[in-house]
Protein backbone atom coordinates (compact mmCIF):
# COMPACT_ATOMS: atom_id res chain seq x y z
CA UNK A 1 0.00 0.00 0.00
CA UNK A 2 1.60 3.36 -1.21
CA UNK A 3 -0.90 5.47 0.64
CA UNK A 4 -2.44 6.59 -2.00
CA UNK A 5 -5.68 5.43 -2.36
CA UNK A 6 -7.35 5.52 -5.67
CA UNK A 7 -11.39 4.43 -5.91
CA UNK A 8 -12.63 2.61 -7.89
CA UNK A 9 -10.03 0.92 -9.21
CA UNK A 10 -12.29 -0.58 -12.53
CA UNK A 11 -15.18 1.41 -14.41
CA UNK A 12 -16.69 0.27 -17.31
CA UNK A 13 -19.57 3.00 -19.07
CA UNK A 14 -20.66 3.86 -22.09
CA UNK A 15 -19.96 6.65 -24.58
CA UNK A 16 -21.20 10.01 -23.44
CA UNK A 17 -21.56 9.47 -19.96
CA UNK A 18 -20.15 11.07 -16.68
CA UNK A 19 -17.50 9.23 -14.13
CA UNK A 20 -16.24 10.89 -10.76
CA UNK A 21 -12.62 9.74 -10.06
CA UNK A 22 -11.86 9.60 -6.48
CA UNK A 23 -8.29 10.12 -4.86
CA UNK A 24 -6.84 9.83 -1.03
CA UNK A 25 -3.46 11.46 -0.73
CA UNK A 26 -0.87 9.74 1.60
CA UNK A 27 -0.49 11.71 4.91
CA UNK A 28 0.89 14.72 5.37
CA UNK A 29 1.36 15.77 1.22
CA UNK A 30 -0.47 18.39 0.03
CA UNK A 31 -0.39 18.20 -3.60
CA UNK A 32 -2.26 16.36 -5.71
CA UNK A 33 -1.06 15.38 -9.19
CA UNK A 34 -3.75 13.20 -12.11
CA UNK A 35 -2.33 11.72 -15.03
CA UNK A 36 -3.82 9.62 -17.99
CA UNK A 37 -1.68 6.36 -19.20
CA UNK A 38 -3.38 5.69 -22.49
CA UNK A 39 -2.33 1.79 -23.38
CA UNK A 40 1.23 1.45 -23.50
CA UNK A 41 1.96 4.95 -23.64
CA UNK A 42 3.82 7.57 -21.34
CA UNK A 43 2.03 9.70 -18.62
CA UNK A 44 0.26 12.67 -19.72
CA UNK A 45 -0.16 15.41 -17.12
CA UNK A 46 -3.73 16.43 -16.97
CA UNK A 47 -3.34 18.95 -13.28
CA UNK A 48 -2.33 19.39 -9.86
CA UNK A 49 -3.31 20.79 -7.02
CA UNK A 50 -1.72 22.03 -3.79
CA UNK A 51 -4.44 22.54 -0.13
CA UNK A 52 -7.56 22.93 -2.38
CA UNK A 53 -6.03 25.28 -5.02
CA UNK A 54 -5.52 24.36 -8.50
CA UNK A 55 -1.52 24.74 -8.95
CA UNK A 56 -0.87 23.44 -12.94
CA UNK A 57 -2.64 22.73 -15.96
CA UNK A 58 -1.27 20.50 -18.40
CA UNK A 59 -3.55 18.79 -21.69
CA UNK A 60 -6.49 18.08 -19.30
CA UNK A 61 -9.36 18.32 -21.85
CA UNK A 62 -12.46 21.28 -21.05
CA UNK A 63 -14.71 17.63 -21.01
CA UNK A 64 -12.43 16.98 -17.48
CA UNK A 65 -12.12 18.63 -14.39
CA UNK A 66 -10.88 18.35 -11.16
CA UNK A 67 -10.89 19.44 -7.76
CA UNK A 68 -9.25 19.20 -3.81
CA UNK A 69 -11.82 19.53 -0.85
CA UNK A 70 -10.68 20.35 2.49
CA UNK A 71 -9.48 17.55 3.65
CA UNK A 72 -6.81 17.00 0.77
CA UNK A 73 -9.08 14.17 -1.36
CA UNK A 74 -8.97 15.13 -5.30
CA UNK A 75 -11.76 13.99 -7.96
CA UNK A 76 -11.42 13.70 -11.45
CA UNK A 77 -14.62 14.47 -13.48
CA UNK A 78 -14.79 12.36 -16.87
CA UNK A 79 -18.03 14.55 -18.79
CA UNK A 80 -19.33 13.30 -22.16
CA UNK A 81 -16.96 10.78 -22.23
CA UNK A 82 -15.71 9.19 -25.72
CA UNK A 83 -13.90 6.23 -26.44
CA UNK A 84 -10.38 7.97 -26.56
CA UNK A 85 -10.69 8.37 -22.92
CA UNK A 86 -10.56 4.95 -22.13
CA UNK A 87 -6.82 4.78 -20.16
CA UNK A 88 -5.43 4.44 -16.63
CA UNK A 89 -5.92 7.44 -14.49
CA UNK A 90 -3.40 7.69 -11.87
CA UNK A 91 -3.48 10.18 -8.70
CA UNK A 92 -0.33 10.97 -7.23
CA UNK A 93 0.55 13.12 -4.43
CA UNK A 94 3.92 14.57 -3.07
CA UNK A 95 4.93 17.14 -0.61
CA UNK A 96 4.84 20.87 -1.38
CA UNK A 97 7.22 20.96 -4.31
CA UNK A 98 7.43 17.00 -5.42
CA UNK A 99 11.18 17.39 -5.39
CA UNK A 100 11.60 14.18 -3.73
CA UNK A 101 9.04 12.38 -6.16
CA UNK A 102 5.48 11.60 -6.09
CA UNK A 103 3.67 8.45 -4.57
CA UNK A 104 1.37 7.28 -6.65
CA UNK A 105 -1.71 5.51 -6.45
CA UNK A 106 -2.63 2.33 -8.09
CA UNK A 107 -4.50 3.80 -10.96
CA UNK A 108 -8.57 3.91 -11.99
CA UNK A 109 -8.47 1.91 -15.25
CA UNK A 110 -11.38 3.20 -17.36
CA UNK A 111 -12.86 1.70 -20.05
CA UNK A 112 -15.55 3.53 -22.35
CA UNK A 113 -17.59 1.33 -24.72
CA UNK B 1 9.31 23.51 -23.13
CA UNK B 2 11.28 20.76 -20.83
CA UNK B 3 10.98 17.31 -22.78
CA UNK B 4 11.95 13.90 -21.84
CA UNK B 5 13.13 11.01 -24.88
CA UNK B 6 13.55 7.37 -24.32
CA UNK B 7 14.75 5.91 -27.11
CA UNK B 8 15.00 2.84 -26.62
CA UNK B 9 10.97 1.22 -26.53
CA UNK B 10 12.25 -2.18 -25.87
CA UNK B 11 14.93 -3.73 -24.22
CA UNK B 12 15.66 -7.70 -23.07
CA UNK B 13 18.41 -8.80 -20.90
CA UNK B 14 19.35 -12.46 -19.50
CA UNK B 15 18.59 -12.64 -15.89
CA UNK B 16 21.74 -11.62 -13.62
CA UNK B 17 23.51 -9.41 -16.53
CA UNK B 18 23.71 -5.99 -15.86
CA UNK B 19 21.39 -3.46 -18.20
CA UNK B 20 21.37 0.37 -18.88
CA UNK B 21 18.46 1.98 -20.36
CA UNK B 22 19.01 5.18 -22.00
CA UNK B 23 17.54 8.81 -21.23
CA UNK B 24 17.69 12.08 -22.72
CA UNK B 25 16.14 15.16 -21.92
CA UNK B 26 15.59 19.39 -22.91
CA UNK B 27 15.81 22.30 -20.41
CA UNK B 28 17.35 25.42 -20.39
CA UNK B 29 17.18 25.51 -16.56
CA UNK B 30 19.92 24.95 -14.39
CA UNK B 31 18.28 23.44 -11.11
CA UNK B 32 16.69 20.39 -11.48
CA UNK B 33 15.31 16.86 -10.45
CA UNK B 34 14.97 13.53 -12.76
CA UNK B 35 13.68 10.12 -11.53
CA UNK B 36 13.56 6.96 -13.10
CA UNK B 37 10.13 5.06 -12.12
CA UNK B 38 9.37 1.53 -12.61
CA UNK B 39 5.74 0.00 -13.68
CA UNK B 40 5.93 -3.31 -13.56
CA UNK B 41 2.45 -5.70 -15.26
CA UNK B 42 0.52 -4.76 -11.98
CA UNK B 43 0.39 -1.13 -13.30
CA UNK B 44 1.45 0.79 -9.94
CA UNK B 45 4.44 3.24 -10.66
CA UNK B 46 6.79 2.85 -8.27
CA UNK B 47 10.27 5.21 -7.51
CA UNK B 48 13.13 3.83 -8.76
CA UNK B 49 15.98 6.61 -7.83
CA UNK B 50 16.14 10.21 -8.09
CA UNK B 51 19.05 12.50 -8.89
CA UNK B 52 19.44 15.98 -7.54
CA UNK B 53 20.91 18.22 -10.62
CA UNK B 54 23.36 19.98 -8.61
CA UNK B 55 25.12 16.96 -7.25
CA UNK B 56 27.98 15.15 -9.36
CA UNK B 57 27.63 12.30 -7.60
CA UNK B 58 25.53 9.82 -9.47
CA UNK B 59 22.69 8.29 -7.21
CA UNK B 60 22.73 4.37 -6.45
CA UNK B 61 20.04 2.78 -5.06
CA UNK B 62 21.30 -1.45 -4.26
CA UNK B 63 21.51 -2.71 -7.58
CA UNK B 64 20.33 0.22 -9.63
CA UNK B 65 22.40 3.46 -10.21
CA UNK B 66 22.55 6.04 -12.42
CA UNK B 67 25.56 7.59 -14.96
CA UNK B 68 24.30 11.36 -14.75
CA UNK B 69 25.84 13.43 -17.27
CA UNK B 70 24.56 17.14 -17.33
CA UNK B 71 26.31 18.65 -20.36
CA UNK B 72 25.34 16.28 -22.19
CA UNK B 73 21.88 15.74 -20.60
CA UNK B 74 21.78 12.44 -20.41
CA UNK B 75 20.39 10.02 -17.11
CA UNK B 76 20.69 6.59 -17.99
CA UNK B 77 19.98 4.06 -15.56
CA UNK B 78 22.00 0.90 -14.91
CA UNK B 79 20.20 -2.14 -13.39
CA UNK B 80 22.92 -4.74 -12.03
CA UNK B 81 22.16 -8.00 -11.79
CA UNK B 82 19.07 -8.16 -13.25
CA UNK B 83 16.16 -10.28 -11.39
CA UNK B 84 13.06 -11.74 -13.10
CA UNK B 85 11.06 -9.19 -10.76
CA UNK B 86 12.91 -6.35 -12.67
CA UNK B 87 10.77 -7.03 -15.49
CA UNK B 88 8.78 -3.47 -16.12
CA UNK B 89 8.27 -0.68 -18.30
CA UNK B 90 10.99 2.21 -16.60
CA UNK B 91 9.64 5.88 -16.71
CA UNK B 92 12.25 8.56 -17.14
CA UNK B 93 10.82 11.80 -15.36
CA UNK B 94 12.10 14.92 -15.27
CA UNK B 95 11.22 18.47 -12.47
CA UNK B 96 12.33 21.93 -12.23
CA UNK B 97 13.31 22.60 -8.96
CA UNK B 98 11.42 25.88 -9.28
CA UNK B 99 8.41 24.69 -10.82
CA UNK B 100 4.88 23.13 -9.11
CA UNK B 101 6.50 19.61 -8.77
CA UNK B 102 5.34 18.81 -12.39
CA UNK B 103 6.70 15.50 -13.22
CA UNK B 104 7.42 15.05 -17.05
CA UNK B 105 7.94 11.63 -18.00
CA UNK B 106 9.49 10.25 -21.22
CA UNK B 107 7.46 7.65 -23.12
CA UNK B 108 9.09 4.33 -20.98
CA UNK B 109 11.49 1.14 -22.11
CA UNK B 110 9.78 -2.07 -21.88
CA UNK B 111 12.25 -4.13 -19.92
CA UNK B 112 12.49 -8.10 -20.17
CA UNK B 113 14.39 -10.48 -17.84
CA UNK B 114 14.87 -13.37 -19.44
CA UNK B 115 15.41 -16.42 -17.18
Amino acid sequence: DSGVTQTPKHLITATGQRVTLRCSPRSGDLSVYWYQQSLDQGLQFLIQYYNGEERAKGNILERFSAQQFPDLHSELNLSSLELGDSALYFCASSDHRGLFGYTFGSGTRLTVV
Amino acid sequence: AQTVTQSQPEMSVQEAETVTLSCTYDTSENNYYLFWYKQPPSRQMILVIRQEAYKQQNATENRFSVNFQKAAKSFSLKISDSQLGDTAMYFCAFSHSGNTGKLIFGQGTTLQVKP
